[in-house]
């Protein structure tokens, strides 16, 4: 069955430090987004982007965050200057045009020190 | 503002039982409704969608209601199993038709 997949699964890093995390939507589907969920809260709407551009995006979604598809196959989200606050588990999420589910990944957990 | 509002305590059923968990939402207007379970450290996972001339829709033991005029989402889980624990969340697009959001779920706990 396909799956989205995402790398790395954990990543630490410094604070003040890049960070790009990684994901395979499946191959067929036309519709990109990227959550995150602090420990213990609810999972949070980042962006979403289709026809490789932004659709849509929330207010957490700062000038610190960018998100690319580089290629026919990955999308990344960029932490420009990671802060604190930012340590939380990011999933990527994708679906097709036909219907209104969402398929998300594992999740990518960010630990910033 | 747009609001998701679902039962923030846990909820403790016994195996066999059906559990019941609600969804309220407020300044949404939504064609569509969907609920999703989520275990401990991992994604969300797709249940079910109801659109909004459904009034319900089911998928083997569990069952979805979907009322615009009260602006509530029922959903039931029935002869449920310990298996069934886990985190359920309501979501909703936004007007804009391309976010998803979430509500903060609700756990549920089955006990043998």
């Amino acid at each position: 069955e396909p799956e989205v997949t995402q790398t790395p699964s954990h990543q630490v890093t410094q604070m003040g430090q890049e960070v790009i995390l990684r994901c395979v939507p499946i191959s067929n589907h036309l519709y990109f987004y990227w959550y995150r969920q602090i420990l213990g809260q609810k999972v949070e709407f980042l962006v979403s982007f289709y026809n490789n551009e932004i659709s849509e995006k929330s207010e957490i979604f700062d000038d610190q965050f960018s998100v690319e598809r580089p290629d026919g196959s990955n999308f990344t989200l960029k932490i420009r200057s990671t802060k604190l606050e930012d340590s939380a588990m990011y999933f990527c999420a994708s679906r097709s045009g036909s219907t209104g589910e969402l398929f998300f990944g594992e999740g990518s957990r960010l630990t910033v020190l | 503002s747009q609001k998701i509002e679902q039962n923030s305590e846990a909820l403790n059923i016994q195996e066999g039982k059906t559990a019941t968990l609600t969804c309220n939402y407020t300044n949404y207007s939504p064609a569509y409704l969907q609920w999703y379970r989520q275990d401990p450290g991992r994604g969300p996972v797709f249940l079910l969608l109801i659109r909004e001339n459904e009034k319900e829709k089911r998928k083997e033991r569990l069952k979805v209601t979907f009322d615009t005029t009260l602006k509530q989402s029922l959903f039931h889980i029935t002869a449920s199993q310990p298996a069934d624990s886990a985190t359920y969340l309501c979501a909703l697009n936004s007007n804009s038709g391309y976010a998803l959001n979430f509500g903060k779920g609700t756990s549920l706990l089955v006990t043998p």
